[in-house]
């Protein structure tokens, strides 16, 4: 059981190039989310997905599309980066059942744009 | 909207020393609460989360934290910190508006640095 993984852990981009985070879960949990993490911003909300097919912007959707590709599978991308888009970039899953939440988040992607 | 307040950026505490972590929060209702640690370099780990019931909330490694309705506070506290707990904790905010919508908004963090 691997839980939430991401691929690339590193990635160095330049400046309108454009990339694809990937993320998966083996849980079957049918919430999903991308966040970023800034120093003393906290986590972000970018994106999520309630279920298989639905994606919904969060707080900071500008610049990024994401897919549901299919219960496992939430990708993050990114068309043409830009320098403010460096960040540590989180994605997690959520169970939700009989009132109670509990996320797992994966290892984190660090991207920086030049 | 909920939002999440953690007022201490940065705190410094002896090792056996307790602990207390702030947090409150803002939200119409009864919010979902949650408590995470990040080590560096790290995910994010639970520690605790409190939806109904008994205010005082037992977690991992020896972490409690108490919900007061009347300072819409969660504050994280530990009796004898060790040095392993140098990390940065983030308390979250989860509103309840039905299923489908399971949202969780976050602080900025504290980063606690812990002294022989």
């Amino acid at each position: 059981n691997a839980g939430v993984t991401q691929t690339p852990k590193f990635q160095v981009l330049k400046t309108g190039q454009s990339m694809t985070l990937q993320c998966a879960q083996d849980m079957n949990h049918n919430s999903m989310y991308w966040y970023r993490q800034d120093p003393g911003m906290g986590l972000r909300l970018i994106y999520y997905s309630a279920s298989e097919g639905t994606t919904d912007k969060g707080e900071v959707p500008n610049g990024y599309n994401v897919s549901r590709l299919n219960k496992r599978e939430f990708s993050l991308r990114l068309e043409s980066a830009a320098p403010s888009q460096t960040s540590v970039y989180f994605c997690a899953s959520m169970y939700v059942a009989g009132g109670v939440w509990t996320q797992y988040f994966g290892p984190g992607t660090r991207l920086l744009v030049l | 909207a909920q939002s999440v307040t953690q007022p201490d950026i940065h705190i410094t505490v002896s090792e056996g020393a307790s602990l207390e972590l702030r947090c409150n929060y803002s939200y119409g209702a009864t919010p979902y609460l949650f408590w995470y640690v990040q080590s560096p370099g790290q995910g994010l780990q639970l520690l605790l989360k409190y939806f109904s019931g008994d205010t005082l909330v037992q977690g991992i490694k020896g972490f409690e934290a108490e919900f007061k309705r009347s300072q819409s506070s969660f504050n994280l506290r530990k009796p004898s910190v060790h040095w392993s707990d140098a990390a940065e904790y983030f308390c979250a905010v989860g509103a309840r508006r039905g299923f489908g919508n399971e949202k969780l908004t976050f602080g900025t963090g504290t980063r606690l640095t812990i002294i022989p």
